[in-house]
């Protein structure tokens, strides 16, 4: 039973440019949430993606977007990269059902290094 | 505002009992969950309580008093592997959940 996977595992990217990070959700699970990591502090929640479709988004700015793919695989997309950007992007999975709080797994996360 | 406060670091001995305290103030509350992360890795899930108690997992407990805002995580017979950031974090409302910055937990010999 393969786990949450992302890829790449690290990145360096200058700033303006752009990035894609990719993940998997484990077997089963049709929801998939990113999160920004900066060294020292908690997950900071990006967005939650369901049935294709953005559920919920935390405090980003339009910069940062996503998708999800109709095997429940998800990308995050950000623009414009700032010196800022740099972090752990990490994507958790879960099983959605409405009105329950579903245990999220996370992925080994993406270490984006923007200079 | 939302918020989740936890120590930012503590230090035990191999072998004894550490608690890891953690208090929150959210728009609303669908449950509270616990988790590790070692250094330079992803969080990984230690527990999860709704209902106010203790919920006891092997050498892992975690507590809640949903009244006062407040949960702990209970380790017993600390090994060195247990040295990691301990994450609490809260489901709110909107089922959206909100972390504290975590405990960093340092094991002596």
């Amino acid at each position: 039973d393969a786990g949450v996977t992302q890829s790449p595992t690290h990145l360096i990217k200058t700033r303006g440019q752009q990035v894609t990070l990719r993940c998997s959700p484990k077997s089963g699970h049709d929801t998939v949430s990113w999160y920004q990591q900066a060294l020292g502090q908690g997950p900071q929640f990006i967005f939650q993606y369901y049935e294709e479709e953005e559920r919920q988004r935390g405090n980003f700015p339009d910069r940062f977007s996503g998708h999800q793919f109709p095997n429940y695989s998800s990308e995050l997309n950000v623009n414009a990269l700032l010196l800022g950007d740099s972090a752990l992007y990490l994507c958790a999975s879960s099983l959605r059902t409405s009105g329950s709080a579903d245990t999220q797994y996370f992925g080994p996360g993406t270490r984006l290094t923007v200079l | 505002g939302q918020n989740i406060d936890q120590p930012t670091e503590m230090t035990a001995t191999e072998g004894a009992i550490v608690q890891i305290n953690c208090t929150y103030q959210t728009s609303g509350f669908n449950g509270l969950f616990w988790y590790q992360q070692h250094a330079g890795e992803a969080p990984t899930f230690l527990s999860y309580n709704v209902l106010d108690g203790l919920e006891e997992k092997g050498r892992f407990s975690s507590f809640l008093s949903r009244s006062k805002g407040y949960s702990y995580l209970l380790l017993k017979e600390l090994q060195m592997k247990d040295s990691a950031s301990y994450l609490c974090a809260v489901l709110d409302s909107n089922y959206q959940l909100i972390w504290g910055a975590g405990t960093k937990l340092i094991i002596k010999p």
